[in-house]
């Protein structure tokens, strides 16, 4: 069975500085994979998702995702931190509608 | 191209009632699933629904029910509430021909969130 592991519950950065939040996946075979967004109080928001055409994957608001099948890893980076940006991520596999598995979020912290 | 919408958005409950959550998925999108949101399980898959039919279930009580109409809306439905019911339900929405292979990008609504007291 496929799953994520996200290796950070809480990720606190400065505006303007790098953003790296790490997701390593578990499975038999070439997963999807994917990265929401929460906002408080709201439903979840992709960013953007892999499905094995690309091993990078641009997304919406200057995030990108970095498949490594060595390393079973998916990490979401982002070079410059907005405060905008604060709000909790979260990495997801699935191969149907029905294997959506989810990590347990990270919360990331923006400081100005 | 209007978004997944949930209603009621807020939902107060007692002990040992029914609740019923309802979600319209994007134009054209043809599954709907269900996901309970809690500080402490996360994000849990419950069911999906696709063609007014139930394509895949979670490991939830049978107390958690749904359904699917011809025009793709979907409710769910939990009886007897407990107290450990109190979470944020998400409903997403996707294309839906993907059953048995592939992965289908999910979009979701702002969620319902249910309290029992």
């Amino acid at each position: 069975a496929q799953s994520v592991t996200q290796l950070d519950s809480h990720v606190s950065v400065s505006e303007g500085t790098p953003v790296l939040l790490r997701c390593n996946y578990s499975s038999s075979y070439s997963p999807s994979l994917f990265w929401y967004v929460q906002h408080p109080n709201k439903g979840l928001q992709l960013l953007l998702k892999y499905t094995s055409a690309a091993t990078l994957v641009k997304g919406i608001n200057g995030f990108e995702a970095e498949f490594k099948k060595s390393e079973t890893s998916f990490h979401l980076t982002k070079p410059s931190a907005h405060m905008s940006d604060a709000a909790e991520y979260f990495c997801a596999t699935g191969r149907n509608n029905n294997d959506m598995r989810f990590g347990a979020g990270t919360r990331l912290t923006v400081k100005p | 191209k209007a978004g997944v919408t949930q209603t009621p958005r807020y939902l107060i409950k007692t002990r040992g009632q029914q609740v019923t959550l309802s979600c319209s998925p994007i134009s054209g999108h043809r599954s709907v699933s269900w996901y309970q949101q809690t500080p402490g399980q996360g994000l849990q898959f419950l069911f999906e629904y696709f063609s007014e039919t139930q394509r895949n279930k979670g490991n939830f009580p049978g107390r958690f029910s749904g359904r699917q109409f011809s025009n793709s809306r979907s409710e769910m439905n939990v009886s007897t509430l407990e107290l450990g019911d109190s979470a944020l339900y998400l409903c997403a929405s996707s294309l839906g021909g993907l059953a048995g292979g592939g992965s289908d990008t999910q979009y979701f609504g702002p969620g319902t969130r249910l309290t029992v007291l």
